[in-house]
């Protein structure tokens, strides 16, 4: 079936220093991915999201492309700051009759200043 | 808009009482998702609706789980008898038909304690 692997967390990073969170993913047909954060004590917010192959989401100087050929959907910034300290979720789905949202585990990243 | 808004925030009950969480939806969505959040499973897909009908149960774990949609702006989540077990935090979710692509809007959540 369809699922999202991410990579193990903790992350720890100073700040300043560059970020990958690591996603692949495993689907049947041609889904649309997602990244959400979580705060602490919050509920899921919609980072960034790509549509199809290519495609590349950006927000609040995140990242992350949609690369068909290697099933990938890699989360990026170039400089953390200690407010990016969160739970980050890889997640997939599809519109017409599967309307699932499928989550990764979920990513801590923890930002030290 | 006020965004998906639940209730309460948190709740903490004794074994074997009933625990009933509420949920409303963004206005116009016709999609509503219940999640369950626990450090051991992540994120559990429990519920979801459309057009206020039961559409994928499958989640569900147990008899003692229910959910309602009675109209398109409520939903709530029962849970009869509570167990410890059950403590997680609850999130609802909504999303228009057309809206996929643009992802799922949530709620804060609802932090349950089973004691």
């Amino acid at each position: 079936g369809d699922s999202v692997t991410q990579m193990e967390g903790p992350v720890t990073l100073s700040e300043e220093a560059f970020l990958t969170i690591n996603c692949t993913y495993t689907a049947t047909g041609y889904p649309s991915l997602f990244w959400y954060v979580q705060y602490p004590g919050e509920g899921l917010q919609l980072l960034l999201k790509a549509t199809k192959a290519d495609d590349k989401g950006s927000n609040k100087g995140f990242e992350a492309t949609y690369r068909k050929e290697t099933t990938s959907f890699h989360l990026e910034k170039g400089s953390v700051q200690v407010s990016d300290s969160a739970v980050y979720f890889c997640a997939l789905n599809y519109g017409g009759a599967t309307n699932k949202l499928i989550f990764g585990t979920g990513t801590l990243l923890a930002v030290q200043p | 808009d006020a965004g998906v808004i639940q209730s309460p925030r948190h709740e903490v009950t004794e074994m074997g009482q009933e625990v009933t969480l509420r949920c409303k939806p963004i206005s116009g969505h016709d999609y509503l998702f219940w999640y369950r959040q626990t450090m051991m499973r992540g994120l559990e897909l429990l519920i979801y609706f459309n057009n206020n009908v039961p559409i994928d149960d499958s989640g569900m774990p147990e008899d003692r789980f229910s959910a309602k949609m009675p109209n398109a702006s409520f939903s709530t989540l029962k849970i009869q008898p509570s167990e410890p077990r059950d403590s997680a935090v609850y999130f609802c979710a909504s999303r228009s038909t057309g809206g996929f692509s643009y992802g799922y809007t949530f709620g804060s959540g609802t932090r349950l304690t089973v004691v």
